[in-house]
């Protein structure tokens, strides 16, 4: 079955630094998201890609968060200068259509910034 | 303001023992309502999706249902399998999703 490959699994970064989180969609696959979780809390939306370009974001993407399509498969959230209360497992997930019709997530990255 | 509330938090079943999970929400237009399964450490996991009221889904031993303002997802005689936390979410207006905060099954054997 086709999955959202989500690369690494587990990253620590010191506080300041960028990171970025990788993500390979399901091929045939358009719309592309971004969610977290902190730990014990609700998995809450970040952004959505289409055609390239942003279709919405929420009040937790601010400036330091962006997101890029570089080639045909990878799909990239860019956080610029991590700080503690980033660290959550951030989870990417794509559509074939719009997201009405149902997400697959991948596993996830857990971000750890120290 | 849209929102998903999910009880209970928190659900210990013996195995065998149906029960049911709750999944309210308020959103300015119901465009679908989603059930997830999310094990420690994993992505949510998709299980079904409700359009309309009175439309019910079913997979092995889940079935779930829709009202004008809840969904349930039944549990008829679980197995320790089954343990993992059931999020429910709803897309508003947009293509975003609003999830709730999960109820956590653990089932024992």
């Amino acid at each position: 079955e086709p999955e959202v490959t989500q690369t690494p699994s587990h990253q620590v970064t010191q506080m300041g630094q960028e990171v970025i989180l990788r993500c390979v969609p399901i091929s045939n696959h358009l719309y592309f998201y971004w969610y977290r979780q902190i730990l014990g809390q609700k998995v809450e939306f970040l952004v959505s890609f289409y055609n390239n370009e942003i279709s919405e974001k929420s009040e937790i993407f601010d400036d330091q968060f962006s997101v890029e399509r570089p080639d045909g498969s990878n799909f990239t959230l860019k956080i610029r200068s991590t700080k503690l209360e980033d660290s959550a497992m951030y989870f990417c997930a794509s559509s074939e259509g719009q997201g009405i019709h149902g997400y697959t997530f991948g596993s996830g990255t857990r971000l750890t910034v120290v | 303001e849209d929102q998903v509330t999910q009880s209970p938090e928190a659900l210990r079943l013996q195995e065998g023992e149906s029960s049911s999970l709750n999944c309210s929400y308020t959103v300015s237009g119901l465009r679908g309502l989603f059930w997830y399964r999310q094990d420690p450490g994993k992505g949510p996991e998709f299980l079904f999706t409700l359009y309309s009221a009175g439309e019910e889904k079913e997979k092995e031993r889940l079935k779930a249902t829709l009202t004008k303002k809840e969904s349930f997802l039944h549990i008829t005689a679980p197995k320790p399998e089954d343990s993992a936390t059931y999020l429910c979410a709803v897309p508003p207006n947009t293509d975003k999703l609003i999830f709730g905060t999960g109820t956590r099954l653990q089932v024992f054997p």
